[in-house]
């Protein structure tokens, strides 16, 4: 069974393009977390997609950033027109089930380092 | 989301167990104690969670205070491949608070051969 999945693992983007980063999660999980590590700091949540939806966008900046989790295919995080401050480690998780009383680890990709020039 | 307070960083020599500490004195009732570790270069991977029972997995244990405001995470025998940020986070098992993870600082742990 294969793990969380991310491509690519790393990226270059020069200021103002897009950048696109996908993550497919481990069979059988329909539930995607997106979380961002900015240099030197830790991790914080972006969104949380369910096939379809998104549950929880309340991390995700107002702006250039969007996210979606197609019902066939990976989840896609998106930015467009990037700037030198979306420089970071972008990490992808899945799970089983969202249902809060019952523990759902989230399992974790190797991530996407981007970098702005 | 509740906080909680861990070192900054820890050293420890192979082959010594490791205790790590992490206080969240504002837990409530229906807060899980979850423990995750990030290596370098690596996205986070799980290593154990616990309610109010001390508990016990291949990678390490978890004793839980009787008031539930402080953990300690325990690595019985470090290796050079423990060394990672850990991280110890609440997670409410409330639904409408949804499934998130709130990441603080953790603990560096630098194990030395």
């Amino acid at each position: 069974n294969a793990g969380v999945m991310q491509n690519p693992r790393h990226l270059v983007r020069r200021r103002g393009q897009e950048a696109r980063l996908r993550c497919s999660p481990m069979k059988g999980h329909s539930h995607v977390y997106w979380y961002r590590q900015l240099p030197e700091e830790g991790l914080k949540f972006m969104v949380y997609l369910q096939k379809e939806n998104i549950i929880d966008e309340s991390g995700m900046p107002k702006e250039r950033f969007s996210a979606e989790f197609p019902k066939e295919g990976p989840s896609i995080l998106r930015i467009q027109q990037v700037v030198r401050g979306d420089s970071a480690a972008y990490f992808c998780a899945s799970s089983l089930t969202r249902l809060a009383k019952t523990y759902n680890e989230q399992f974790f990709g190797p991530g996407t380092r981007l970098t702005v020039l | 989301d509740a906080k909680t307070t861990q070192p900054n960083s820890m050293e420890s020599n192979e082959e010594e167990p490791v205790h790590l500490p992490c206080n969240h004195s504002t837990i409530s009732g229906t807060d899980y104690i979850h423990w995750y570790r990030q290596l370098p270069s690596q996205g986070p991977e799980y290593v154990i969670h616990g309610l109010t029972s001390n508990v016990n997995n291949r990678m390490a244990s978890l004793a839980i205070a009787e008031d539930r405001k402080s953990s300690t995470l325990i690595l019985h025998r470090a290796t050079l491949r423990d060394a990672a940020v850990y991280y110890c986070i609440l997670r409410p098992t409330i639904k409408a608070a949804g499934n998130k993870l709130t990441f603080g600082g953790g603990t560096r742990v630098l194990v030395k051969p």
